[in-house]
């Protein structure tokens, strides 16, 4: 079975200056990875995916993500953030190799400070 | 493609009542699922259909809950009798390329149960 741990629950960062949300897995199989968005009010929106070939992902708003599978970890970062980026990032995972349900993390809330 | 529809959008309903919450999912996509989300919780996923049929339904939280899908354009989430602690965003989400690969969210349903 796979897990997900997002480390942080919450991330003050002031504006324009970098983030890094942290994401770790466990999988005995190899992995599909996720980042999802959740704005306020809203349904979660897919940010990136890593399915294979390259580990640095690149996704929508300038956000992107790095596959190390030495560490098991699938962080989130972007070089500016904006009062725009304030929402619930969610990490996710499945197996890549059988039709199985995507497990997702308990998300990490970024604070945008002006 | 006008995504996940979901119905309500709010819902308050007294103790003891019946809700029915809709879904019309993503044209096309054969996979359909159903989160709640709380804040003591976070994101559960509560049941999920392959063409119509349910497939995992571990999540449900009891035989208050229950789930259909008449066909592959509309599915129901009822709950009966409501109690105050189902109060919570529910969640429709489609897929169209099996459960691993990725989903789309519909916007959800907040429902409070007084």
């Amino acid at each position: 079975a796979q897990s997900v741990t997002q480390l942080d629950s919450q991330v003050p960062v002031f504006e324009e200056a970098p983030v890094e949300l942290r994401c770790n897995y466990s999988s005995s199989v190899s992995v599909y990875l996720f980042w999802y968005v959740q704005y306020p009010n809203q349904g979660l929106q897919l940010l990136l995916k890593y399915l294979s070939g390259s580990t640095l992902v690149k996704g929508i708003n300038g956000f992107e993500a790095e596959f190390n599978k030495s560490q098991t970890s699938f962080h989130l970062r972007k070089p500016s953030v904006h009062i725009s980026d304030t929402a619930e990032y969610f990490c996710a995972v499945s197996p890549s190799n059988r039709d199985d349900k995507i497990i997702f993390g308990k998300g990490t809330r970024l604070h945008i400070l002006p | 493609d006008a995504g996940v529809i979901q119905s309500p959008r709010h819902e308050v309903t007294e103790m003891g009542q019946e809700v029915t919450l809709r879904c019309k999912p993503i044209s096309g996509h054969d996979y359909l699922f159903w989160y709640r989300q709380t804040m003591m919780r976070g994101l559960e996923l509560l049941i999920y259909f392959n063409n119509n049929v349910p497939i995992d339904d571990s999540g449900m939280p009891e035989d208050r809950f229950s789930a259909k899908m008449p066909n592959a354009s509309f599915s129901t989430l009822k709950i009966q009798p409501s109690e105050p602690r189902d109060s919570a965003v529910y969640f429709c989400a489609s897929s169209g390329q099996g459960t691993n690969y990725g989903y789309t969210f519909g916007s959800g349903t907040r429902l409070t149960v007084v």
